[in-house]
């Protein structure tokens, strides 16, 4: 099956710093969803983004669906952006809807 | 509209019991997908239902079931309960309209986080 790698494991982060999390796939996608895993476990949605750019206030994303990589910006952080980042695909070769998601990128904002 | 609903949030069982999961879609949804997240594992895929049926399975022993009603809700049944199976259960809904062409964009309930003791 697909395989989906995040990096970097962890980040520290001191409020109002800049970062770039990446996703690896390991083949073509037709659906990448970006999540933020808040401390209770709730997967909050990001973005929907298999292919181009798209942005969402201080938060931004980019999918080279060709090079088989997405990248998500965060900028100015906040503490309130602490938690889990995961990436998440879904192949063409899958039946149906199956999330195939990365190991996640735990994020922590430092006031 | 209301987001996704999971019941019990919270569930304490033994080894060798079993349990029932329940999950309500997103009013109009008609696909519900579960995921099982351990710590060990990470976020694993266990099976996605659409209009009643099991359109994808994930690679879980059979101990591990589930059906979708008529109203789309769906529900995730543990048999024989084990040690191992302790962990936050999600359940996502998309619209299913896409068929499995990713164009569904899945959304999550809050999870049933399950200890086995």
């Amino acid at each position: 099956g697909i395989q989906v790698e995040q990096s970097p494991p962890d980040l520290i982060l001191q409020e109002g710093a800049n970062s770039t999390l990446r996703c690896n796939f390991s083949d073509s996608v037709n659906n990448l969803q970006w999540f933020h895993q808040n401390p209770w476990g709730q997967l909050i949605n990001l973005f929907y983004i298999p292919s181009g750019t798209k942005q969402n206030g201080r938060l931004s994303a980019t999918t080279v669906a060709t090079e088989r990589y997405s990248l998500l910006y965060i900028s100015s952080s906040q503490t309130t952006d602490s938690g889990v980042y995961f990436c998440a695909v879904e192949s063409p070769k899958a039946a149906g809807n199956k999330l195939t998601f990365g190991g996640g990128t735990r994020v922590l904002v430092k006031p | 509209k209301a987001g996704v609903t999971q019941t019990p949030r919270y569930l304490i069982k033994t080894r060798g019991q079993q349990v029932t999961l329940s999950c309500s879609p997103i009013s109009g949804h008609r696909s519900v997908s579960w995921y099982q997240q351990t710590p060990g594992q990470g976020l694993q895929f266990l099976f996605e239902y659409f209009s009643e049926t099991q359109r994808n399975k994930g690679n879980f022993p059979g101990r591990f079931s589930g059906r979708q009603f008529s109203n789309s809700r769906s529900e995730m049944n543990v048999s024989t309960l084990e040690l191992g199976d302790s962990a936050l259960y999600l359940c996502a809904s998309s619209p299913g309209w896409g068929q499995g062409t990713g164009t569904d964009t899945q959304y999550f309930g809050p999870g049933t986080r399950l200890t086995v003791l």
